[in-house]
């Protein structure tokens, strides 16, 4: 079963750096994932892909601040010099066996 | 600039069809051969996927939901539909329309949603 784990929350002060980490089941560690970021009381936005080899390709639009990796099963977005708007819930995506996944989500608050 | 924007009843009654449909405005819904998506959300559930459908037809739904899923995609209005049968209290949720991409399917650009209610 393909499962994305992220943890609950995340902080950090404005202008300081946050590391979101999503975890690949041990079955489909090579996998690549989607982030998304969604500011309340709006939709979800789509930031950008990360492949196994850490590679990745940002959205229209997305800010420099925003960067990915990946190390294993982990697929990770930096945000760098976090500003207010950063404050949100950040969702990892993923796809395969004729079916969409998506993580339960990290709330991260600017401090 | 592509946008999604979804439309329906805000308020469903148990048993009744859930009908929703997104129009695509700023690109046409068969350029680039991408899949258009239904996604929903709910604080029990989060987010999660109902299923996704091509200009041309093909389509694929979430398991847990295929047997009350119908979706289609009207090209010469540039907008797709979904059906859900014999809703529920736990369908209510805020129903989103993605674009996804062909190959790597992430969902790419998001509708703003819709929260549908079901209740009697």
């Amino acid at each position: 079963q393909l499962v994305l784990t992220q943890s609950p929350s995340a902080s950090a002060s404005l202008g300081a750096s946050v590391k979101l980490t999503c975890t690949l089941d041990s079955g489909h560690s090579s996998f690549a994932i989607a982030w998304h970021r969604q500011q309340p009381d709006k939709g979800p936005q789509y930031l950008m892909k990360i492949n196994s080899d850490g590679s990745h390709t940002k959205g229209d639009d997305v800010p420099d601040r925003f960067s990915g990796s990946s190390s294993g099963a982990d697929r990770y977005l930096l945000i760098s010099g976090l500003q207010s708007e950063d404050e949100a819930d950040y969702y990892c995506q993923t796809w395969g066996l004729g079916t969409v996944v998506f993580g339960g989500g990290t709330k991260v608050t600017v401090l | 600039q592509l946008q999604l924007q979804e439309s329906g009843p805000g308020l469903v009654h148990p048993s009744e069809t859930l009908s929703l449909t997104c129009n695509v405005s700023g690109g046409s819904i068969r350029s680039g051969n991408y899949y258009w998506g239904w996604i929903r959300q709910s604080p029990e559930k989060g987010l999660e996927w109902i299923g996704s459908i091509h200009w041309g037809g093909n389509a694929y739904y979430n398991p847990s939901l295929k047997s009350r899923v119908t979706m289609s995609a009207d090209t010469s209005t540039n907008y797709f539909s979904l059906k859900l049968t014999s809703v529920t209290a736990t369908d209510t949720s805020v129903y989103y329309c993605a674009r996804q991409t062909p190959v790597t399917a992430e969902f790419d650009n998001w509708g703003q949603g819709t929260l549908v209610t079901v209740s009697s």
